[in-house]
């Protein structure tokens, strides 16, 4: 069966501070990725989206890039954290006109 | 610009009730809708999917609907339980890409 790992499940960071965030996914080839982001009150915003390696399409200009080095693996960093980064970030997968699998998310709080 | 809109933004009922959660959107050629519960903290988690060419699929006490022409959805949950009270978001999979238009979510409380 697939499965996706996700971590960290929490994160502090000050400002200015680089982040990486990794998810990976097993039990599945080729798969779409996904980071999307979820601010307090706010919808889900889709952030990346990999169709295969080395392939990320960017939704929103911001701090942040992403990167899938290897097939199942899909990477968010940024090299300096703003406050306006904090969020609950979601990795998420999908085959062709599957359903969507999320990864348990990482509360990252910039302080 | 996609959009979804899911209505009401909260729902409190008491156990046992039968209630319907309504999405709609803006795009008429969907590929598919899913509906996801999440709850507090945590990731989302798939309930339903439907094709663009089917109307509706269940799952136990669940019934996803799926009306392209109206651009509505409705999620139905029967003889609801406290363990259902969560936030219920739909989505939509764009025509011609791979992403998902998510909506705000419902955020639903059962009353024990």
């Amino acid at each position: 069966s697939q499965t996706i790992h996700q971590w960290p499940a929490t994160l502090v960071q000050p400002v200015g501070s680089p982040l990486s965030l990794e998810c990976t996914v097993e039990g599945t080839s080729n798969p779409n990725l996904y980071w999307y982001r979820q601010a307090a009150g706010r919808g889900l915003q889709l952030l990346f989206y990999s169709v295969g390696i080395g392939q990320i399409s960017s939704e929103v200009p911001q701090n942040l890039s992403a990167s899938r080095p290897q097939d199942r693996q899909f990477i968010l960093s940024s090299k300096k954290l703003l406050l306006s980064d904090s969020g609950f970030y979601l990795c998420a997968w999908s085959a062709a006109n599957s359903p969507l699998h999320f990864g348990n998310g990482t509360r990252l709080t910039v302080t | 610009k996609q959009e979804v809109t899911q209505i009401p933004a909260a729902l409190s009922v008491p156990e046992g009730e039968n209630l319907v959660l309504n999405c709609s959107f803006t795009d008429s050629a969907i590929y598919n809708l899913q509906w996801f519960r999440q709850d507090p903290g945590k990731g989302l988690t798939s309930l339903l999917l439907i094709q663009s060419s089917q109307r509706e699929q269940t799952s136990g006490r669940l019934n996803a609907s799926l009306d392209k022409s109206s651009g509505r959805s409705t999620l139905y949950i029967a003889a609801s339980q406290p363990g259902d009270s969560a936030t219920y978001l739909c989505a939509h999979l764009q025509g011609g890409s791979e992403k998902l238009v998510f909506g705000k979510g419902t955020k639903l409380t059962v009353n024990p």
